[in-house]
């Protein structure tokens, strides 16, 4: 199956900071990429699929880029609710798989 | 708007089988992909199986044969069996559909399933 590794495990920022998180695959997943959000206690939502296509409603302060093993999800500067943890996911090979986090913290 | 919500018991002794469905509103079943996903307490995300309602299905090998999806298009709802649970098997169960394979552009709220002895 492919493996995702996200960078760092932990980001300790200030609200207005911008934040750079990363994710590689272990393999090219193309640009079959997205990435969730989770708050404490709460299910997941989706910010980003296919890379770089923000979801509904998703503020434009969220981006994301890459493509074949390396992307990145960039928040331009962090409000007070942004601080989560971020889940990239692939869907670019069955079984499809998640990568185990990035906690923005303040 | 779409709205997913999943239902079944809180509590399963081990060795049984896990049931849970997941009703969909404001939108059709016909069209979306369906998965369920887990999650262990404190722990990452883990994908179970998906589904579309034509029958095609894919399901983690991880689990070891051990689940089954179902889509019952006429009361626009999904169903996840789980057989043989153990301990391991507790978790936080999600269900979630897109528009296509893999995407997960709507979320249940989730459901905590606990494994008892």
């Amino acid at each position: 199956e492919i493996v995702l590794t996200q960078s760092p495990a932990t980001l300790s920022l200030s609200p207005g900071e911008r934040a750079t998180l990363s994710c590689r695959a272990s393999q090219s997943v193309k640009s079959f990429l997205a990435w969730h959000q989770q708050k404490p206690g709460q299910a997941p939502r989706l910010l980003i699929s296919d890379a770089s296509n923000r979801a509904t409603g998703i503020p434009a302060r969220f981006s994301g880029s890459g493509s074949g093993t390396d992307f990145t999800l960039t928040i331009s500067s962090l409000e007070p609710e942004d601080f989560a943890v971020y889940y990239c996911q692939q869907r670019g090979k069955w079984p499809f798989t998640f990568g185990p986090g990035t906690k923005v913290d303040i | 708007q779409v709205q997913l919500q999943e239902s079944g018991p809180g509590l399963v002794k081990a060795s049984e089988t896990l049931s849970l469905t997941c009703t969909v509103s404001g939108g059709s079943i016909s069209t979306s992909y369906c998965s369920w996903i887990r999650q262990p307490p404190g722990k990452g995300l883990e994908w179970i199986a998906d589904s579309y309602y034509s029958g095609d299905t894919n399901y983690n090998p991880s689990l070891r044969g051990r689940a089954t999806i179902s889509i019952d298009t006429t009361k626009n709802q999904f169903s996840l069996t789980l057989n043989s649970v153990t301990a391991p098997d507790t978790a936080v169960y999600y269900c979630a559909s897109g528009l296509s394979w893999g995407t997960l552009g709507h979320w249940g709220q989730g459901t905590l399933v606990t494994v008892s002895s």
